[in-house]
Protein backbone atom coordinates (compact mmCIF):
# COMPACT_ATOMS: atom_id res chain seq x y z
CA UNK A 1 0.00 0.00 0.00
CA UNK A 2 1.27 3.53 -0.87
CA UNK A 3 1.67 5.73 1.78
CA UNK A 4 3.74 7.64 4.14
CA UNK A 5 5.23 7.01 7.63
CA UNK A 6 6.47 8.26 10.24
CA UNK A 7 8.61 6.96 13.16
CA UNK A 8 8.42 6.90 16.14
CA UNK A 9 5.22 8.01 16.86
CA UNK A 10 6.02 9.08 20.67
CA UNK A 11 9.44 10.73 21.00
CA UNK A 12 11.18 11.85 24.38
CA UNK A 13 14.13 13.99 24.67
CA UNK A 14 16.36 15.87 27.28
CA UNK A 15 16.53 19.48 26.73
CA UNK A 16 19.79 20.18 25.01
CA UNK A 17 19.67 17.44 22.62
CA UNK A 18 19.26 17.32 18.89
CA UNK A 19 16.36 15.29 17.65
CA UNK A 20 15.68 13.44 13.86
CA UNK A 21 12.51 12.92 12.72
CA UNK A 22 11.76 10.54 10.36
CA UNK A 23 9.74 10.98 7.14
CA UNK A 24 9.04 8.57 4.15
CA UNK A 25 6.58 8.21 1.50
CA UNK A 26 6.48 5.88 -1.38
CA UNK A 27 4.03 7.58 -3.47
CA UNK A 28 6.30 8.65 -6.01
CA UNK A 29 5.72 12.52 -5.00
CA UNK A 30 7.87 15.15 -5.67
CA UNK A 31 7.09 17.67 -3.29
CA UNK A 32 7.59 16.79 0.94
CA UNK A 33 6.69 18.89 4.03
CA UNK A 34 6.92 19.23 7.44
CA UNK A 35 4.11 20.64 9.55
CA UNK A 36 3.81 21.84 13.54
CA UNK A 37 0.70 21.32 15.24
CA UNK A 38 0.56 22.94 18.79
CA UNK A 39 -2.63 22.03 21.08
CA UNK A 40 -5.73 23.32 19.89
CA UNK A 41 -3.69 25.05 16.67
CA UNK A 42 -3.46 24.67 13.02
CA UNK A 43 -0.89 23.67 11.21
CA UNK A 44 2.04 25.65 10.90
CA UNK A 45 4.62 24.78 7.63
CA UNK A 46 8.71 23.98 8.63
CA UNK A 47 10.21 23.40 5.85
CA UNK A 48 8.94 22.52 1.93
CA UNK A 49 10.91 20.32 -0.72
CA UNK A 50 10.11 20.27 -4.29
CA UNK A 51 12.92 18.06 -5.73
CA UNK A 52 15.41 16.69 -4.27
CA UNK A 53 18.78 17.87 -2.86
CA UNK A 54 16.69 21.27 -3.02
CA UNK A 55 14.73 22.47 0.03
CA UNK A 56 13.15 26.19 1.32
CA UNK A 57 12.17 27.45 4.75
CA UNK A 58 8.41 27.41 5.42
CA UNK A 59 6.80 30.52 8.17
CA UNK A 60 9.07 28.88 11.39
CA UNK A 61 12.05 27.32 10.57
CA UNK A 62 14.20 28.49 13.13
CA UNK A 63 15.67 26.12 15.07
CA UNK A 64 14.82 23.30 12.43
CA UNK A 65 17.24 21.77 9.76
CA UNK A 66 16.10 19.33 6.85
CA UNK A 67 17.67 17.29 4.34
CA UNK A 68 16.49 15.98 0.98
CA UNK A 69 18.82 13.37 -0.06
CA UNK A 70 16.29 10.89 -1.97
CA UNK A 71 13.00 11.41 -3.22
CA UNK A 72 11.51 9.23 -0.61
CA UNK A 73 12.77 10.36 2.57
CA UNK A 74 12.69 13.78 4.37
CA UNK A 75 13.94 14.03 7.88
CA UNK A 76 13.33 16.63 10.42
CA UNK A 77 15.94 17.49 12.57
CA UNK A 78 14.63 19.35 16.15
CA UNK A 79 17.79 21.50 17.23
CA UNK A 80 18.38 22.91 20.85
CA UNK A 81 17.87 25.92 19.17
CA UNK A 82 14.28 25.69 18.93
CA UNK A 83 13.08 27.16 21.99
CA UNK A 84 9.90 25.58 22.43
CA UNK A 85 10.30 22.10 20.35
CA UNK A 86 7.32 19.98 22.45
CA UNK A 87 4.52 19.57 19.50
CA UNK A 88 3.47 17.07 17.00
CA UNK A 89 4.83 16.47 14.10
CA UNK A 90 3.11 16.08 10.32
CA UNK A 91 5.26 15.08 7.26
CA UNK A 92 2.95 15.67 4.00
CA UNK A 93 3.65 15.11 0.50
CA UNK A 94 2.28 15.62 -2.94
CA UNK A 95 3.02 15.77 -6.49
CA UNK A 96 2.39 19.77 -8.31
CA UNK A 97 3.14 20.22 -11.44
CA UNK A 98 0.88 17.38 -13.10
CA UNK A 99 -2.30 20.02 -13.98
CA UNK A 100 -3.61 20.11 -10.52
CA UNK A 101 -3.06 21.35 -7.05
CA UNK A 102 -2.75 18.88 -6.06
CA UNK A 103 -3.55 18.32 -2.55
CA UNK A 104 -1.32 17.22 0.36
CA UNK A 105 -0.99 13.43 1.81
CA UNK A 106 -0.28 13.50 5.31
CA UNK A 107 1.76 11.06 7.48
CA UNK A 108 0.21 9.70 10.75
CA UNK A 109 2.47 12.16 13.18
CA UNK A 110 5.48 12.20 15.59
CA UNK A 111 4.28 13.56 19.23
CA UNK A 112 7.93 14.80 20.19
CA UNK A 113 7.96 15.76 24.45
CA UNK A 114 11.42 17.47 25.57
CA UNK A 115 11.62 17.96 29.44
CA UNK B 1 0.95 36.44 2.86
CA UNK B 2 -2.48 34.52 3.37
CA UNK B 3 -4.45 34.37 6.17
CA UNK B 4 -7.35 31.62 6.55
CA UNK B 5 -9.91 32.33 9.52
CA UNK B 6 -11.83 30.11 11.16
CA UNK B 7 -14.23 31.78 13.30
CA UNK B 8 -16.05 29.03 15.48
CA UNK B 9 -13.71 27.05 17.58
CA UNK B 10 -15.57 24.37 18.83
CA UNK B 11 -19.49 23.22 17.44
CA UNK B 12 -21.63 20.26 18.29
CA UNK B 13 -24.48 18.82 16.32
CA UNK B 14 -26.73 16.24 17.08
CA UNK B 15 -26.79 12.61 15.05
CA UNK B 16 -28.39 12.67 11.58
CA UNK B 17 -28.56 16.53 11.55
CA UNK B 18 -26.50 19.43 9.69
CA UNK B 19 -23.91 21.41 10.78
CA UNK B 20 -22.29 24.26 8.61
CA UNK B 21 -18.74 25.13 9.59
CA UNK B 22 -17.61 28.80 8.67
CA UNK B 23 -14.12 29.78 7.06
CA UNK B 24 -13.19 33.30 5.53
CA UNK B 25 -9.32 33.77 3.78
CA UNK B 26 -7.87 36.89 2.29
CA UNK B 27 -5.58 37.31 -0.55
CA UNK B 28 -4.81 39.21 -3.49
CA UNK B 29 -4.67 35.99 -5.59
CA UNK B 30 -7.02 34.82 -8.07
CA UNK B 31 -5.93 31.39 -8.69
CA UNK B 32 -5.78 29.46 -6.13
CA UNK B 33 -7.55 26.20 -4.19
CA UNK B 34 -9.38 25.53 -1.18
CA UNK B 35 -9.35 22.61 1.23
CA UNK B 36 -11.12 21.05 3.83
CA UNK B 37 -8.85 18.80 6.09
CA UNK B 38 -10.25 16.44 9.03
CA UNK B 39 -8.37 15.71 11.83
CA UNK B 40 -10.30 12.88 13.91
CA UNK B 41 -8.78 12.02 17.49
CA UNK B 42 -6.19 9.28 15.99
CA UNK B 43 -4.57 13.15 14.70
CA UNK B 44 -4.91 11.53 11.04
CA UNK B 45 -4.70 14.04 8.63
CA UNK B 46 -7.75 13.28 6.05
CA UNK B 47 -8.46 15.47 3.35
CA UNK B 48 -12.75 15.96 3.01
CA UNK B 49 -13.15 17.97 -0.03
CA UNK B 50 -10.98 20.86 -2.35
CA UNK B 51 -12.42 23.34 -4.33
CA UNK B 52 -10.89 25.32 -7.34
CA UNK B 53 -11.18 29.54 -7.38
CA UNK B 54 -12.02 29.00 -10.98
CA UNK B 55 -14.86 27.04 -11.17
CA UNK B 56 -17.52 28.70 -9.95
CA UNK B 57 -19.43 25.01 -9.06
CA UNK B 58 -19.68 24.09 -5.25
CA UNK B 59 -17.79 21.25 -4.49
CA UNK B 60 -19.34 18.14 -3.29
CA UNK B 61 -18.09 14.86 -1.86
CA UNK B 62 -21.16 12.55 -0.61
CA UNK B 63 -22.17 14.15 2.66
CA UNK B 64 -19.75 16.73 2.31
CA UNK B 65 -20.40 20.06 0.24
CA UNK B 66 -19.27 23.43 0.53
CA UNK B 67 -20.45 26.96 -0.38
CA UNK B 68 -17.80 28.95 -2.17
CA UNK B 69 -17.89 32.62 -2.00
CA UNK B 70 -15.24 33.99 -4.46
CA UNK B 71 -16.25 37.68 -3.69
CA UNK B 72 -16.80 37.58 0.02
CA UNK B 73 -13.80 35.08 0.41
CA UNK B 74 -15.80 32.70 2.44
CA UNK B 75 -15.31 29.15 1.88
CA UNK B 76 -17.77 27.45 4.34
CA UNK B 77 -17.86 23.21 4.38
CA UNK B 78 -21.84 21.71 5.17
CA UNK B 79 -21.91 18.34 7.20
CA UNK B 80 -25.44 16.77 6.23
CA UNK B 81 -26.91 13.76 8.04
CA UNK B 82 -24.20 13.95 10.57
CA UNK B 83 -22.42 10.62 11.67
CA UNK B 84 -20.58 10.36 15.61
CA UNK B 85 -17.39 9.06 13.04
CA UNK B 86 -17.42 13.04 11.36
CA UNK B 87 -16.37 13.77 15.74
CA UNK B 88 -13.00 16.33 14.40
CA UNK B 89 -10.98 18.52 14.12
CA UNK B 90 -11.68 19.97 10.78
CA UNK B 91 -9.16 22.16 9.09
CA UNK B 92 -9.71 24.82 6.05
CA UNK B 93 -6.99 25.83 4.06
CA UNK B 94 -5.93 27.58 1.46
CA UNK B 95 -3.00 27.06 -1.51
CA UNK B 96 -1.95 29.56 -4.04
CA UNK B 97 -1.38 28.37 -7.36
CA UNK B 98 2.02 27.72 -8.48
CA UNK B 99 3.67 27.91 -5.58
CA UNK B 100 5.24 25.23 -4.37
CA UNK B 101 1.80 23.63 -2.93
CA UNK B 102 2.26 25.18 0.02
CA UNK B 103 -0.51 25.19 2.35
CA UNK B 104 -2.16 27.65 4.72
CA UNK B 105 -4.14 26.51 7.61
CA UNK B 106 -7.17 28.06 9.96
CA UNK B 107 -6.98 27.56 13.33
CA UNK B 108 -9.76 24.73 13.27
CA UNK B 109 -13.63 23.89 14.31
CA UNK B 110 -13.75 21.06 16.30
CA UNK B 111 -17.01 19.00 15.91
CA UNK B 112 -18.48 17.18 17.87
CA UNK B 113 -21.24 14.74 16.64
CA UNK B 114 -23.98 13.69 19.65
CA UNK B 115 -26.11 10.57 19.76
Amino acid sequence: DGGITQSPKYLFRKEGQNVTLSCEQNLNHDAMYWYRQDPGQGLRLIYYSQIVNDFQKGDIAEGYSVSREKKESFPLTVTSAQKNPTAFYLCASSNPGTGGPYEQYFGPGTRLTVT
Amino acid sequence: AQTVTQSQPEMSVQEAETVTLSCTYDTSESNYYLFWYKQPPSRQMILVIRQEAYKQQNATENRFSVNFQKAAKSFSLKISDSQLGDTAMYFCAFMKWAAGNKLTFGGGTRVLVKP
